[in-house]
């Protein structure tokens, strides 16, 4: 039974690129989350997805990121026109779809995010 | 926003020594979770806490759940090196986005 699966786990771009990064939930797991991690912080959630669907979004910045979680394929995050303050490690979650307290997200690998 | 503060933020112990770290708000959380991240990986799931005075015990690990569900701690018995890395807590809200503390680097020297 495969875990979150992040791709690429490095990317290199130089500033004013964009960066394409990948998240498969655990089979199974129909809500994924993104967070970012800057180096020597803690992790910040960024958006909410259920498929097709953005819940919330509210730790997303407002320009040139985006997020998608399509009916087919995995979870997308891009950020246009990459600044070197978008270096961090970013992190995908999911967790089952269920209610109630408890509902525990698994972590991917994530991605770390160089930009020259 | 809920905000989670953890103490200590660095913590470095001999072998066979105890410890606990804490995770502090003012805010009500539906559960919390624990989690350790190794450096390069992504954070690895220890416990899931969801009612107030909740204890949990993963082998030398004592998880603890405040009455009020606004705070936690982690209680590590005859630490190891083996258990050394970043020790995360975790709220979560009603929107099921969690908010995490800023961690506590734990080393434990042989």
């Amino acid at each position: 039974n495969a875990g979150v699966m992040q791709n690429p786990r490095h990317l290199v771009r130089r500033r004013g690129q964009e960066a394409r990064l990948r998240c498969s939930p655990m089979k199974g797991h129909s809500h994924v989350y993104w967070y970012r991690q800057l180096p020597e912080e803690g992790l910040k959630f960024m958006v909410y997805l259920q498929k097709e669907n953005i819940i919330d979004e509210s730790g997303m910045p407002k320009e040139r990121f985006s997020a998608e979680f399509p009916k087919e394929g995995p979870s997308i995050l891009r950020i246009q026109q990459v600044v070197r303050g978008d270096s961090a490690a970013y992190f995908c979650a999911s967790s089952p779809v269920t209610s109630g307290a408890g509902d525990t997200q698994y972590f991917g690998p994530g991605t770390r995010l160089t930009v020259l | 926003t809920q905000l989670l503060e953890q103490s200590p933020q660095f913590l470095s112990i001999q072998e066979g020594e105890n410890l606990t770290v804490y995770c502090n708000s003012s805010s009500v959380f539906s559960s919390l979770q624990w989690y350790r991240q190794e450096p390069g990986e992504g954070p690895v799931l220890l416990v899931t806490v969801v009612t107030g005075g909740e204890v949990k015990k993963l082998k030398r690990l004592t998880f603890q759940f405040g009455d009020a569900r606004k705070d936690s701690s982690l209680h590590i018995t005859a630490a190891q090196p083996g258990d050394t890395g970043l020790y995360l807590c975790a709220g979560a809200e009603a929107g099921n986005m969690l908010t995490f503390g800023g961690g506590t680097r734990l080393m434990v020297k042989p």
